[in-house]
Parts: C-alpha cells; sequence; structure tokens
C-alpha cells in the first residue's frame, strides 16, 4: 500500500514565525502536491513538483515556497505565517502508470496561526 | 477553466437505503476521474479511479460511472450503512497530472 505521511497532525504556530511542513512518501512516486483546503473553497492545489528539485506553482502560491531535495520528500515553508494560513494542509503523490494518474494523500495537518 | 460540481452539498438517508452522488465537470479533456471519502479532520481516502476510456468501476457496493460527453459522474452506494457517513469528494485530472475537485457531499446515514 501507498504510505504518505505528514510531519504533524496539529501545528499552532505564531504570526510571522517559519513554518515547515513535511510529507515523505514511500512508493517511489515522481510526483508530489501541497493542497489546502478550507470550508466553503474546497481544496486548493499551493505547489507540486515532477521530479527533485524541480517545482510548479498551483493555484494559490503566494505567501508558501517548496523544497524538494529528495524524491520521497517534499516540503511546503511558510516564510512568515499569517493568520490567513490557518488551515487543513494535504499532501499527496502520485505516478503515471498505464495512462493512470491516481493520487495518494497523507493524514493532513491542521495549521492553526495565532 | 475546469469547474467541478457537487450536487447535493448535503444527503441525510436511513440505513439500508440504495444513493446515488453526482458529479458534474465542465471540460470534457480529462485523463481520469477520482472518488474520494474523507472522514472529519482527516486526508483524503481514494475510493474508485475511472480512467478516461472506461464507463464505470466497482469495489464492492461503490459503483462509479463516467460519461464525458455530458461531463457527468455518479457514485451509487448499495445498502448504506451508518459507516458511509463521511463527505465524499470528486475530482478529475487535468493536464500535468493536476485535479480539479468539486466541493463535497456531505452524506450523512442515519440508523
Amino acid at each position: 500500500d501507498v504510505k504518505v505521511t505528514q510531519s504533524s497532525r496539529y501545528l499552532v504556530k505564531r504570526t510571522g514565525e517559519k513554518v515547515f511542513l513535511e510529507c515523505v512518501q514511500d512508493m517511489d512516486h515522481e510526483n508530489m502536491f501541497w493542497y489546502r483546503q478550507d470550508p466553503g473553497l474546497g481544496l486548493r492545489l499551493i505547489y507540486f513538483s515532477y521530479d527533485v528539485k524541480m517545482k510548479e506553482k498551483g493555484d494559490i502560491p503566494e505567501g508558501y515556497s517548496v523544497s524538494r531535495e529528495k524524491k520521497e520528500r517534499f516540503s511546503l515553508i511558510l516564510e512568515s505565517a499569517s493568520t490567513n494560513q490557518t488551515s487543513m494542509y494535504l499532501c499527496a503523490s502520485s505516478r503515471l502508470a498505464g495512462g493512470v494518474h491516481e493520487q495518494y494523500f497523507g493524514p493532513g495537518t491542521r495549521l492553526t496561526v495565532t | 477553466k475546469q469547474e467541478v460540481t457537487q450536487i447535493p452539498a448535503a444527503l441525510s438517508v436511513p440505513e439500508g437505503e440504495n444513493l446515488v452522488l453526482n458529479c458534474s465537470f465542465t471540460d470534457s479533456a480529462i485523463y481520469n476521474l477520482q472518488w474520494f471519502r474523507q472522514d472529519p479532520g482527516k486526508g483524503l481516502t481514494s475510493l474508485l479511479l475511472i480512467q478516461s476510456s472506461q464507463r464505470e468501476q466497482t469495489s464492492g457496493r461503490l459503483n462509479a460511472s463516467l460519461d464525458k460527453s455530458s461531463g457527468r459522474s455518479t457514485l451509487y452506494i448499495a445498502a448504506s450503512q451508518p459507516g458511509d457517513s463521511a463527505t465524499y469528494l470528486c475530482a478529475v485530472v487535468v493536464g500535468a497530472q493536476k485535479l480539479v475537485f468539486g466541493q463535497g457531499t456531505r452524506l450523512t446515514i442515519n440508523p
């Protein structure tokens, strides 16, 4: 079974802090994704990566950056956390196999910025 | 721009009933469609994936159909159980392996 893990289930940070959210997958997937989920807005793509050291902006990249130094690990960085970044953050991974893209999700990190 | 809509936003039915959740999308140029389940405060669990060339997929009491030409998919749940209570999300894969999600249907099965 594919396993995607996230470093924290719950996180509380203060405004202005630098925040790191870590995601690790164990299935050698090329692609990794970061989403945030908010009531009424659904899931929105922040950043994704096709390969090590590669990254692409999603729909809402402002205020975030990412790092992918190893294939299995994809980090989301909030350079200076703000209260409007309080949200549920979900990581996912996938690979192309037989023309099929299937994404597998981690358990999520509930981030509160005070 | 691809948009995905799920109706209804919430559904409450008695245990044992068969039910259908609906998903529609605006652009038929999709690679595949995925149905997910999300329990409160948790991540997403993949239920079924339908490739663009397929019409339906089945897993246990779940059956998902896809009609690309009309931009619709349905998730059929047979003999519903209280443990089926969750939010069900539909997502389509567009270019670059990106998923576009609907807002979800919050399902409650009453014992």
